[in-house]
């Protein structure tokens, strides 16, 4: 099946700082969605890109399908942006593989 | 706005009691899906299901069943607890490729 790869792990960031987050795919996929997981276990949908750059305020997206690797930028951090981003794919039908996600805590 | 809702947030269980875990979504998604979550392990499929009465075998589905007797309701079966199923059991709906996910539900068999 598809692998999913995240980096970095662990991530933190003092208030106001920019971050990027990084996620790897193994093969060519139809889907990608980004969460944020908030400390309470919820997980927000944050954006859904196989492909292209989508923007909503501070975070922003971008997927290169053809080099498989998908970013996620954080500007201007704020201490609700902290918890666990993850990034999900699939190959074909509607099962998600998920990556291990990455911990970002935002400092004041 | 989409919802996804799980019936308790927090559980507590005896080892070998019959669980019962429940998903209801009020979008009139086809697709459902129940995951757990574990330090180290991020989330794992049990079953999902793409129509009523419909279910499908994910990677871990020992030790749980399902049941969709309604297009808005999945619910996740431990039909005998055990301690190494303490997680947080995950539940998400779907009709294209978006999913949502509901709270979460944190389970702990003792």
């Amino acid at each position: 099946g598809i692998q999913v790869e995240q980096s970095p792990p662990d991530l933190i960031l003092q208030e106001g700082a920019n971050s990027t987050l990084r996620c790897n795919f193994s093969d060519s996929v139809n889907n990608l969605q980004w969460f944020h997981q908030n400390p309470w276990g919820q997980l927000i949908n944050l954006f859904y890109i196989p492909s292209g750059t989508k923007q909503n305020g501070r975070l922003s997206a971008t997927t290169v399908a053809t080099e498989r690797y998908s970013l996620l930028y954080i500007s201007s951090s704020q201490t609700t942006d902290s918890g666990v981003y993850f990034c999900a794919v699939t190959g074909g039908g509607n099962k998600l593989t998920f990556g291990t996600g990455t911990q970002l805590k935002v400092e004041l | 706005d989409v919802k996804v809702t799980q019936s308790s947030r927090y559980l507590v269980k005896r080892t070998g009691e019959k669980v019962f875990l429940e998903c209801v979504q009020d979008m009139d998604h086809e697709n459902m899906f129940w995951y757990r979550q574990d330090p180290g392990l991020g989330l794992r499929l049990i079953y999902f299901s793409y129509d009523v009465k419909m279910k499908e075998k994910g990677d871990i589905p020992e030790g749980y069943s399902v049941s969709r007797e309604k297009k808005e309701r999945f619910s996740l079966i431990l039909e005998s607890a055990s301690t190494n199923q303490t997680s947080m059991y995950l539940c998400a709906s779907t009709r294209g490729y978006e999913q949502y996910f509901g709270p979460g539900t944190r389970l702990t068999v003792t």
